[in-house]
């Protein structure tokens, strides 16, 4: 299986922009990297997903490294909303395409 | 809005009394899954459905069993709940099997054991 390392929390600002890191040196070349969120009390949520290309969306960018070891998650204005945990996954684990959960980072955004 | 739905947000049972969870979707989704989430834990999945083709984790534990019967509809079944169960048990569907399909999550059951 494909591992990640994340940082455990992370803190910001509100209106600024956040970098959320993400290792994951033993992806194979097949796997897209998912992230997701989730806010208290509620179910994960997708935000946005890549195989070797920067990707954006209406809630973030996805920057892949070249050698695909890692990737940053940026939301270009934290809000208080954006307050959660955020989960980087590798979509290929264990001989299926399923998404199986690390520990995530607790992003908390301050007003 | 099309969406995941479970029922209900909080559930509380005995000790040993099976219970069911249900979820619906209207997404008109061909897999739909199941993850338990104990506290301060990430989500773990426990097994998924593709269309009617029933796929385990190995280590997910006999107490726990699936029904789909139809597109719409996924039943959690926990035939003898211990004090270990109590957990927030989400469902979730994907057009496909996930490797280029986000996954729509619905809000979870709280699951209490008494």
């Amino acid at each position: 299986d494909a591992k990640t390392t994340q940082p455990n929390s992370m803190e910001s600002n509100e209106e600024e922009p956040v970098h959320l890191p993400c290792n994951h040196s033993t992806i194979s070349g097949t796997d897209y990297i998912h992230w997701y969120r989730q806010l208290p009390s509620q179910g994960p949520e997708y935000v946005i997903h890549g195989l070797t290309s920067n990707v954006n969306n209406r809630m973030a960018s996805l920057a892949i490294a070249e050698d695909r070891k890692s990737s940053t998650l940026i939301l270009h204005r934290a809000t208080l909303r954006d307050a959660a945990v955020y989960y980087c996954i590798p979509s290929y684990q264990g001989g299926s395409e399923k998404l199986v959960f690390g520990k995530g980072t607790k992003l908390t955004v301050n007003p | 809005d099309a969406m995941v739905i479970q029922n209900p947000r909080y559930q509380v049972t005995q000790f040993g009394k099976p219970v069911t969870l249900s979820c619906s979707q209207t997404l008109n989704h061909n897999v739909m899954y199941w993850y338990q989430q104990k506290s301060s834990q990430a989500p773990k999945l426990l097994f998924h459905y593709y269309d009617k083709d029933f796929n385990n984790e190995a280590d997910t534990p006999d107490n726990f069993q699936s029904r789909r019967p139809n597109t719409s509809f996924c039943f959690l079944d926990i035939r003898s709940p211990g004090l270990g169960d109590a957990a927030m048990y989400l469902c979730a569907t994907s057009r496909l099997t996930t490797g280029n399909q986000p996954q729509h999550f619905g809000d979870g059951t709280r699951l209490s054991i008494l």
